[in-house]
């Protein structure tokens, strides 16, 4: 069955250090999404990305973050130099429907745990 | 804006019991409404979805949800909970004819007992 892979499962970083999340959406599908969970919080959404842009974010996707499809099979969420509150569980998503069309089922990878020291 | 509520971070039932587990939405407009579960070590995968057709929705592994609007809630039941239903289960909404986001509930976290 296609999955939405990411990876590292987990990464310990320094404050102030780049970091770069990698997932692999499921292959035919064209919309893709970054949601994170800080431990004990909701799972809040950070951005969706179509045809190569940003389709919405949110105000937590500040100029610290960016993402990227840089060879059409990667999607990557990159933060640019890390704080303390970053910490969290991220997780990428991809969906196949169109936004008007969408009815909510998004298939999510494992999560990347971001620890920020 | 829209928004999800789960009262209970915590639940425990026994091995074949009722599970219950609340979810309260607002929402402007009329929503779409969705369960999502998160086994250890796992993804979110979709448990069921309320997209404004039956009220009653049925899903994966026994569970259902009923939409109810007079009450805003969209309360997930298994008549019978199974070992393999320890998990992590949280309400999402989304915005009908526009945007493709979810918001999330804070989840809640179900054990089984024997």
């Amino acid at each position: 069955e296609p999955e939405v892979t990411q990876t590292p499962s987990h990464q310990v970083t320094q404050m102030g250090q780049e970091v770069i999340l990698r997932c692999v959406p499921i292959s035919n599908h064209l919309y893709f999404y970054w949601y994170r969970q800080i431990l004990g919080q909701k799972v809040e959404f950070l951005v969706s990305f179509y045809n190569n842009e940003i389709s919405e974010k949110s105000e937590i996707f500040d100029d610290q973050f960016s993402v990227e499809r840089p060879d059409g099979s990667n999607f990557t969420l990159k933060i640019r130099s890390t704080k303390l509150e970053d910490s969290a569980m991220y997780f990428c998503a991809s969906s196949s429907a169109e936004p008007k069309q969408f009815t909510g089922e998004l298939f999510f990878g494992e999560g990347s745990r971001l620890t920020v020291l | 804006a829209q928004s999800v509520t789960q009262l209970g971070s915590h639940v425990s039932v026994s091995e074949g019991a009722l599970v219950l587990l609340r979810c309260n939405y607002s929402s402007s407009v009329p929503p779409y409404l969705f369960w999502y579960v998160q086994y250890p070590n796992q993804g979110l995968q979709l448990l069921l979805k309320y997209t404004s057709a039956a009220t009653l929705v049925k899903g994966i592994n026994g569970f259902e949800a009923e939409f109810k609007k007079s009450e805003t809630s969209f309360h997930l039941t298994k008549p019978s909970a199974h070992m393999s239903d320890a998990a992590e289960y949280f309400c999402a909404v989304s915005e009908t004819g526009g945007g493709n986001k979810l918001t999330f509930g804070t989840g809640t976290q179900l054990k089984v007992e024997l």
